[in-house]
Formats: C-alpha cells, structure tokens, sequence
C-alpha cells in the first residue's frame, strides 16, 4: 500500500522569506503523480501545485516549486517570497497513474504559520 | 473556471438520523469521490464511483454508507444512522480521465 509522510507537524517563516516542506512517500508502482494541496482556516482544499513522476523537470508555479526526487522518494515543496496569505495547514498526496480515477493518499500535513 | 459545489455547507444532526451530503461534479467529469477529515486529522478516502457504480471504497465506508448519482448531476453521500464519531468535514471531488482532481468547499458535519 502507498503511504505519505510528512514530517514536520509545523513549520513557520518570516515574510519575503524561503520555507520547504518536507515530503516522503513508499510506492512500488513506476509511475504516479504527486500533489501539494493548501488548506486555509475554511478548509477548502486548494490545489497548489502537481508532478508527473515520469517528469524529470521539477514542476514551478510562480513562488511555488518543487524538488522531486524519485529515486528517494521525496517530493518538497519550497514557497519563495513568503506572504501571510500563505498560511495554511499543506498535505503533500500521491496517486497512482495506472487507474483512471485512483484514489489520493494523503500525508497528515504541515500546518505553515507567517510572521509578518 | 469550473467548480465541485457542495451542500449544505454546515449540517448539524441528532445521533442515530440519516443524513445526505450533496455535490453537483464538474460535469464533462468521469470519476467521482468522498473524502473525510475528521478535525486536525488528515484527509481520508472514503469511495470512488465511476459508470454508475462504486469502483472503489476505502475500510471506513462500511454499510453505514451508500453514494448515489439520482440524476445526471447530482453525487449524494448518504448515512444511514449517524454516531458521534462521523463528525467530521466531508469532500467531495471530481476527475476528468486524467489526473486532475477538484474538490469542492466541503460539507462540515456535526453529529450531536
């Protein structure tokens, strides 16, 4: 079974500054994708950015970038230039890409806290 | 852009009564999901339905729960008689045939 571990309950960082979360997950499978969700105080859960494990480039989406690493099996997610509105609880998830419509495993998250 | 719409936002019911979430998918979606988080806990499968018919389901969706799709687009959890412990912010999402998932706001279910 695939299993998602993030292992840091809590982060914090400064505004304007660099924060990684920390991402580990076990698959046998060679192909999956992998996702980091943010989830502010409404609990919406808002899609922040994705990788394809066949992809070797790492994925980037304005201040957000991952560092995927397959062969460890980590999946970081860095935030550039951090702003309150990034305070969040974060999951890091997987899944399979074999199945159409295969389910998310979700790791147990990272609750973010900005200091202005 | 399209979006997972989820009713009634907030639901409180009595221990023991049938409660029915609601989520209108994004419609030229195939696959269809309930997800769970029980507060401070992280987020749970809980089924998948694809063709009409569930194509997968997690442990904790026991024969307390049933999904319907009634109409061509509504996606319904139901509980047949709810205990304390399915309080709990209830997801549901939806998938073209690729990889994208989008889930809706939530529906937060309060058991008393």
């Amino acid at each position: 079974a695939q299993t998602v571990t993030q292992s840091q309950p809590e982060m914090s960082v400064q505004e304007a500054e660099t924060v990684t979360l920390s991402c580990t997950y076990d698959t046998s499978e060679s192909d999956y994708y992998l996702f980091w969700y943010k989830q502010p105080p409404s609990r919406q859960m808002i899609l922040v950015i994705r990788q394809e494990a066949y992809k070797q480039q790492n994925a980037t989406e304005n201040r957000f970038s991952v560092n995927f690493q397959k062969a460890a099996k980590s999946f970081s997610l860095k935030i550039s230039d951090s702003q309150l509105g990034d305070a969040a609880m974060y999951f890091c998830a997987y899944r399979p890409a074999e199945t159409s419509g295969s389910r998310l495993t979700f790791g147990e998250g990272t609750q973010l806290t900005v200091n202005p | 852009e399209p979006e997972v719409t989820q009713t009634p936002s907030h639901q409180v019911t009595q221990m023991g009564q049938e409660v029915i979430l609601r989520c209108v998918p994004i419609s030229n979606h195939l696959y269809f999901y309930w997800y769970r988080q029980i507060l401070g806990q992280k987020v749970e499968f809980l089924v998948s339905f694809y063709n009409n018919e569930i194509s997968e389901k997690s442990e904790i969706f026991d024969d307390q729960f049933s999904v319907e799709r009634p109409d061509g687009s509504n996606f319904t959890l139901k509980i047949r008689s709810t205990k304390l412990e399915d309080s709990a912010m209830y997801f549901c999402a939806s998938s073209g045939q690729y990889y994208g998932y989008t889930f809706g706001s939530g529906t937060r279910l309060t058991v008393v």
